[in-house]
């Protein structure tokens, strides 16, 4: 597609529950990255994802939280038991080749933990 | 430890101004930097970046200045329009090389 598109674009759960959040990166961008971003806050890095390289996932943030990548295509971002401080947009990033630089966000998912 | 901040959360200008926009960041060891403009209710957007073996780079009515002595980075809007209205963030390449680490960011207010 000609950008990162991400679903849903809102997602409203009840606490508890588990949510799963999909990003589908730029064609040909083999790294993808998620952040977390609070109201009025800037970016919190999640995870990243290089090839078939092991992920990056020092910036989860407990093991409630989990992500997958197959190849270089579709990722999916897990929340388990989601808690109200979950409440966040959670934005998808694809860049072309190295890792870290001239990232290209997609609109994000605002997630509402009730 | 790696932190990237700014110097104010907000800025107002009028339509026609030249804008500034300032960042310092704490890691010396940073060799790429970047600023994006994100809108209400989208994502952020690539403005232009800056590696550390440069002092400045420009582009359309955009110019970012790093400063590697005292840490410090700027982006310069000219002539500077309502549509530019945004919360802009500036952001530095981590140690590892895996992920950008962005400040909280400055929302830049125009009016006609």
């Amino acid at each position: 597609g000609a950008g990162v598109s991400q679903s849903p674009s809102n997602k409203v759960t009840e606490k508890g529950k588990d949510v799963e959040l999909r990003c589908d990166p730029i064609s040909g961008h083999t790294a993808l990255y998620w952040y977390r971003q609070r109201l009025g806050q800037g970016l919190e890095f999640l995870i990243y994802f290089q090839g078939n390289s092991a992920p990056d996932k020092s910036g989860l943030p407990s093991d409630r939280f989990s992500a997958e990548r197959t190849g270089e295509s579709v990722s999916t971002l897990t929340i388990q038991r989601t808690q109200q401080e979950d409440s966040a947009v959670y934005l998808c990033a694809s860049s072309l080749l190295q890792g870290g630089e001239k990232l290209f966000f997609g609109s994000g998912t605002q997630l509402s933990v009730l | 430890g790696e932190s990237v901040g700014l110097h104010l959360p907000t800025l107002s200008v009028q339509e026609g101004d030249n804008s500034i926009i300032n960042c310092a960041y704490s890691n010396s060891a940073s060799d790429y930097f970047i600023w994006y403009k994100q809108e209400s209710g989208k994502g952020p957007q690539f403005i232009i970046d800056i590696r550390s073996n440069m002092d400045k780079r420009q582009g359309q009515r955009v110019t970012v200045l790093l400063n590697k002595t005292v840490k410090h980075l700027s982006l310069q809007i000219a002539a500077t329009q309502p549509g530019d209205s945004a919360v802009y963030f500036c952001a530095e390449s981590n140690q590892a090389g895996t992920a950008l680490i962005f400040g909280k960011g400055t929302t830049l207010s125009v009016s006609s």
